[in-house]
């Protein structure tokens, strides 16, 4: 069975500072790796997305992850952040060829202080 | 641009009691999906709906629970008899294939259900 774990449940950081989320999912079988994002009062909206091909995959917002198949991770960053990305992270996995079920993690909140 | 949506935005029950949650999702869309998220944890699925028929449930989804799309716009979820450990946010989410095929599932801005 899938299952994602988000090692972070909150993250602080100041704006204009890098940040990095962390996931790390384990599943038998090939998967898509998706990260969303809440912002409150919202529902989840993607930020960005990795089927197959390059590694490095760029998403909205000025947001990046890198899949990593021997470590089993999937971590989001960016460079420089925003007081506007304050909101929650979700990273999910769904299992290539499946009907598409997400498996979620538990989500880091992120908070940007300036 | 195109977007899911939910209704209602919050809804108050009293355990035992029956509730339909509604979800309109995006037109062109084929397959329709239900999450929950109980408050401070994980969003966890429900079930997927597919050609007017459920194509996958999770164990959390017994026989309380049941989805239609009862026109060609709606999608919803009934839960039959409601109980204390069902007040969650349920979230709506479609897409236009498979997310097994890498597609990408939309969502809604979720309906949060509080059970008396």
């Amino acid at each position: 069975a899938q299952s994602v774990t988000q090692l972070d449940s909150q993250v602080p950081v100041f704006e204009e500072a890098p940040v990095e989320l962390r996931c790390n999912y384990s599943s038998s079988v090939s998967v898509y790796l998706f990260w969303y994002v809440q912002y409150p009062n919202q529902g989840l909206q993607l930020l960005l997305k990795y089927l197959s091909g390059s590694t490095l995959v760029k998403g909205i917002n000025g947001f990046e992850a890198e899949f990593n198949k021997s470590q089993t991770s999937f971590h989001l960053r960016k460079p420089s952040v925003h007081i506007s990305d304050t909101a929650e992270y979700f990273c999910a996995v769904t299992e290539g060829g499946s009907q598409g079920n997400l498996i979620f993690g538990k989500g880091t909140k992120l908070s940007v202080k300036p | 641009e195109p977007e899911v949506t939910q209704t209602p935005s919050h809804q108050v029950t009293q355990m035992g009691q029956e509730v339909i949650l509604r979800c309109v999702p995006i037109s062109n869309h084929l397959y329709f999906y239900w999450y929950r998220q109980i408050l401070g944890q994980k969003v966890e699925f429900l079930v997927s709906f597919y050609n007017n028929e459920i194509s996958e449930k999770s164990e959390i989804f017994d026989d309380q629970f049941s989805v239609e799309r009862p026109d060609g716009s709606n999608f919803t979820l009934k839960i039959r008899s409601t109980k204390l450990e069902d007040s969650a946010m349920y979230f709506c989410a479609s897409s236009n294939q498979a997310s097994g095929s890498g597609d990408t599932q939309y969502f809604g801005p979720g309906t949060r259900l509080t059970v008396l």
